[in-house]
């Protein structure tokens, strides 16, 4: 079956505080790592990608951490707003493979 | 937005019919991957599209069908409808061929289709 899944199904942060969703994927072979957001109505928007020879990246109040030995790939939000309310993928890609393989989700809400 | 448009935007049909789902791509993106995306769960590789040959396949039956045409524009066609079938499809599209990590793919907004 599909190997990417994530910890939580939910999470609950104040606004303005940070958040952490956090992802397990099981594919030695997988070498790209993408986290996608995805509102109500709406197809999943890209946020931040990582390839497998880096271990963090840092976009606009993103961050991405990856790591290889444990498989594990987490998506950290700093100083969360009303908008990043929405449902957060990881998805991975086996080399050489055109598809995203995608885990199942995690709903992000804030509380105001 | 992402430049990706999916028609239409809902769908209903009865269980043994057949339907097709529209996709143009972003300009400049010449492949276009299909996704199924049932509720409550991540998205599903359905098919990729390249050059107007299908150019990868998930694991879905041959009841699922798809086309590409010159302007990059594609259908993705469903046979003898299953309840199961019920669910947002979304059409991706990106440049080049082969293994994503190269290109970042974008997704439309997808079609509910719902099966009864």
């Amino acid at each position: 079956g599909e190997s990417v899944g994530l910890h939580l199904p939910t999470l609950s942060v104040q606004e303005g505080d940070n958040s952490i969703i956090n992802c397990a994927y099981s594919n030695s072979a997988s070498d790209y790592f993408i986290w996608y957001k995805q509102e109500s109505g709406k197809g999943p928007q890209f946020i931040i990608d990582i390839r497998s020879n880096m271990d963090k990246r840092q976009g606009q109040r993103v961050t991405v951490l990856l790591n290889k030995t444990v498989k594990h790939l987490s998506l950290q939000i700093a100083a969360t707003q009303p908008g990043d309310s929405a449902v957060y993928f990881c998805a991975e890609v086996i080399q050489g493979a055109q598809k995203l393989v995608f885990g199942q989700g995690t709903r992000l809400t804030i509380n105001p | 937005e992402t430049g990706v448009t999916q028609s239409p935007t809902h769908l209903i049909k009865t269980r043994g019919q057949q339907v097709t789902l529209r996709c143009s791509s972003q300009s400049g993106h010449n492949t276009v991957s299909w996704y199924q995306q049932a509720l409550g769960q991540g998205p599903q590789f359905i098919f990729q599209y390249y050059r107007e040959e299908e150019n990868g396949r998930g694991n879905f039956p041959p009841r699922f069908s798809g086309l590409q045409f010159p302007n990059y524009s594609s259908e993705l066609n469903v046979n003898a409808l299953e309840l199961d079938d019920s669910a947002l499809y979304l059409c991706a599209s990106s440049r080049g061929q082969g293994g994503l990590g190269n290109e970042k793919l974008f997704f439309g907004s997808g079609t509910q289709l719902s099966v009864l």
